[in-house]
């Protein structure tokens, strides 16, 4: 399968700890961004990636939320001192980034935190 | 600000039959329109997507899209349902005159095809 993939799928953790999520792009694909999904709700924008350049963060992207890109292909997003509200379906998406704004993002499976 | 309508929380058809998703965005420029489907516990799979041009688009599994300017809208259509249809559906917009990448999504709407 050559699409985006993340890991872990499910992570369930206790308040005020740390955790890291994973996404590999799919491969060739210069842009990578992460949304996070809550129950009910649609995937709401949180940072982009073009090569290794974070080149946008939203307000949504507390001090708490950090998000990697080192060498240009896979990326991590850490999150530090968890709280009940980090509960959520985080989503990472890739493109090839050839036809500027019109790209197509392909989303992975996503990594359901639980916080507890 | 960019902003994307999805006005029913659930469709539901019988298998067969004629369905419609709708929505509706608001944009300052001209828009760049997706559609997206979601599985239980997976993540979105994309379908179809609106640039310029024809505005019938035509995608994966038997979906298309009309473009309505006008009524800026964007429904989601297929001739004749599935039971396997049954997912949840997300409209997406990007305003072209927007120097941001994201998509701004719709909250969804569940699909529910019956026998």
């Amino acid at each position: 399968d050559t699409g985006v993939s993340q890991d872990p799928r499910h992570k369930i953790t206790k308040r005020g700890q740390n955790v890291t999520f994973r996404c590999d792009p799919i491969s060739e694909h210069n842009r990578l961004y992460w949304y996070r999904q809550t129950l009910g709700q649609g995937p709401e924008f949180l940072t982009y990636f073009q090569n290794e350049a974070q080149l946008e963060k939203s307000r949504l992207l507390s001090d708490r939320f950090s998000a990697e890109r080192p060498k240009g292909s896979f990326s991590t997003l850490e999150i530090q001192r968890t709280e009940q509200g980090d509960s959520a379906m985080y989503l990472c998406a890739s493109s090839l980034g050839t036809s500027g704004p019109s790209d197509t993002q392909y989303f992975g499976p996503g990594t359901r935190l639980t916080v507890l | 600000a960019q902003s994307v309508a999805q006005p029913e929380d659930q469709v539901n058809v019988a298998e067969g039959n004629p369905l419609t998703v709708k929505c509706t965005y608001s944009v300052s420029g001209n828009p760049y329109l997706f559609w997206y489907v979601q599985y239980p516990n997976r993540g979105l799979q994309f379908l179809l997507k609106y640039i310029t041009g024809d505005n019938l688009v035509k995608g994966s599994y038997g979906f298309e899209a009309e473009f309505n300017k006008s009524q800026t809208s964007f429904h989601l259509k297929k001739p004749s349902a599935l039971v396997s249809d049954s997912a949840l559906y997300f409209c997406a917009v990007r305003d072209a005159m927007d120097s941001s990448y994201k998509l701004i999504f719709g909250s969804g709407t569940r699909l529910l095809v019956r026998p």
